[in-house]
């Protein structure tokens, strides 16, 4: 089982502000990297998928990096929404086992 | 609708019993999966699928058991042998196995709960 984690585990941020997290994985037999978003009572849904060194990818006010050589990516909401709280998940496919290895989550609560 | 339907949405398992967990998708995805999440814990694999007829063991695989006799459909028992079995299960589905473009879909997810 791969070693993928998450931080912070959970921040709070004002409507409007803009704030990042983290995901760190272990580096070597790296694929793929997944970004979902899991918001309450509802199923998790998937934002990025992520494979070359240097990827950055955007959807809307949200947008990721990644870098694999030294095995993290970060995740960026810009002007945070209350529509944007809930956990992001990310996950490390690797070629070692070719399964998805998932962190425990970053909980983003956006007061108003 | 496309999509992948878990029932029920909680379920209550006595000891000793087997209990099973419903996952049906209407999206043709080849692939299905079992996971498992437990409080401050990402997603633990138990079981995955990648054709019908065909399933593997995940990363915890002990006290379960799954079948695919149907593209569409991946059922999850969860038998007296699991212990633990208290958690929220999780379905989910893909295209082809999870890899450099193949998203999860997921379903909305079972809460067992031991009595």
């Amino acid at each position: 089982i791969l070693n993928v984690e998450q931080s912070p585990q959970s921040l709070h941020v004002q409507e409007g502000d803009s704030t990042n997290f983290t995901c760190s994985f272990p580096s070597s037999n790296f694929y793929a990297l997944h970004w979902y978003r899991w918001e309450t009572a509802k199923s998790p849904e998937a934002l990025f998928v992520m494979t070359l060194n240097g990827d950055e990818k955007k959807k809307g006010r949200i947008s990721a990096t990644l870098n694999t050589k030294e095995g993290y990516s970060y995740l960026y909401i810009k002007g945070s929404q209350p529509e944007d709280s809930a956990t992001y998940l990310c996950a490390q496919f690797s070629s070692n086992d070719y399964k998805l290895s998932f962190g425990a989550g970053t909980t983003v609560t956006v007061r108003a | 609708d496309g999509g992948i339907t878990q029932s029920p949405k909680y379920l209550f398992r006595k000891e000793g019993q087997n209990v099973t967990l419903s996952c049906e998708q209407n999206l043709n995805h080849d692939a299905m999966y079992w996971y498992r999440q437990d409080p401050g814990q990402g997603l633990r694999l138990i079981y995955y699928s990648q054709i019908v007829n065909d399933f593997q063991k995940g990363d915890i695989a002990e006290g379960y058991s799954v079948s695919r006799e149907k593209k569409e459909s991946f059922p999850l028992t969860v038998t007296s042998a699991q212990k633990n079995p208290t958690a929220f299960y999780l379905c989910a589905s893909s295209i082809d196995s999870a890899g450099e473009n193949e998203k999860l879909f997921f379903g909305s997810g079972t809460q067992l709960s031991v009595l």
